[in-house]
């Protein structure tokens, strides 16, 4: 079974920029999650889908920051304009109703 | 509100054991994950624990006493791969999938 899948792993931008990331779920899992996790600390959740509906995006810097999962299947953040305190590692996760989490190895972002 | 606590760093000898302690205040409980989290990787699911008890697997134990609101990780036999962050996480409801985070606590293993 293939995992989740993200691109890019890496990403360098200037503040003021924009940048976008991709998330790919595991087949059939109808859950989907971005976190951002900043250095020393655990994942903190952005924005969270079950198929293509918002269920919680309560911590998502609504000013800047932007989700969308078309389909219901892939899904996009994007950070519009990118600020210093973005930088962190942008997770990706997915899940079936009521099972672990399956995480993406992560975009790791640098904002200078 | 909801609060999650751990040790930030622990240091343990490879072929011992050693306890990984979490404790939480959250508004609702239905269950307590843990992960595990090597540097510059993505966390990977260890334990979910919905009811009292010890829950064990291979040489990793999880723990859970839902009325003291704690939980702890055993890892016997440590090897040097143990070396990574390990994450306490709460499920608060039951009716959206949500898990909170703790900050994780970052366990060196000395040889």
């Amino acid at each position: 079974e293939a995992g989740v899948a993200q691109s890019p792993r890496y990403k360098i931008i200037e503040k003021r920029q924009s940048v976008a990331f991709w998330c790919n779920p595991i087949s059939g899992h109808a859950t989907l999650y971005w976190y951002q996790q900043i250095l020393g600390q655990g994942p903190k959740l952005l924005i969270q889908f079950q198929n293509n509906g918002v269920v919680d995006d309560s911590q998502l810097p609504k000013d800047r920051f932007s989700a969308e999962r078309l389909k219901g299947v892939d899904s996009t953040l994007k950070i519009q304009p990118a600020k210093l305190e973005d930088s962190a590692v942008y997770l990706c996760a997915s899940s079936l109703r009521g099972h672990e989490q399956f995480f993406g190895p992560g975009t790791r972002l640098t904002v200078l | 509100g909801q609060n999650i606590d751990q040790p930030t760093e622990m240091t343990a000898t490879e072929g011992a054991i050693v306890q990984i302690n979490c404790t939480y205040q959250t508004s609702g409980f239905n269950g307590l994950f843990w992960y595990q989290q090597h540097a510059g990787e993505a966390p990977t699911f260890l334990s979910y624990n919905v009811l009292d008890g010890l829950e064990e697997k291979g040489r990793f134990s999880s723990f859970l006493s839902r009325s003291k609101g704690y939980s702890y990780l055993l890892l016997k036999e440590l090897q040097m791969k143990d070396s990574a962050s390990y994450l306490c996480a709460v499920r608060p409801w039951d009716r959206d999938d949500k898990i909170i985070f703790g900050k994780g606590t970052r366990l060196h293993i000395l040889p």
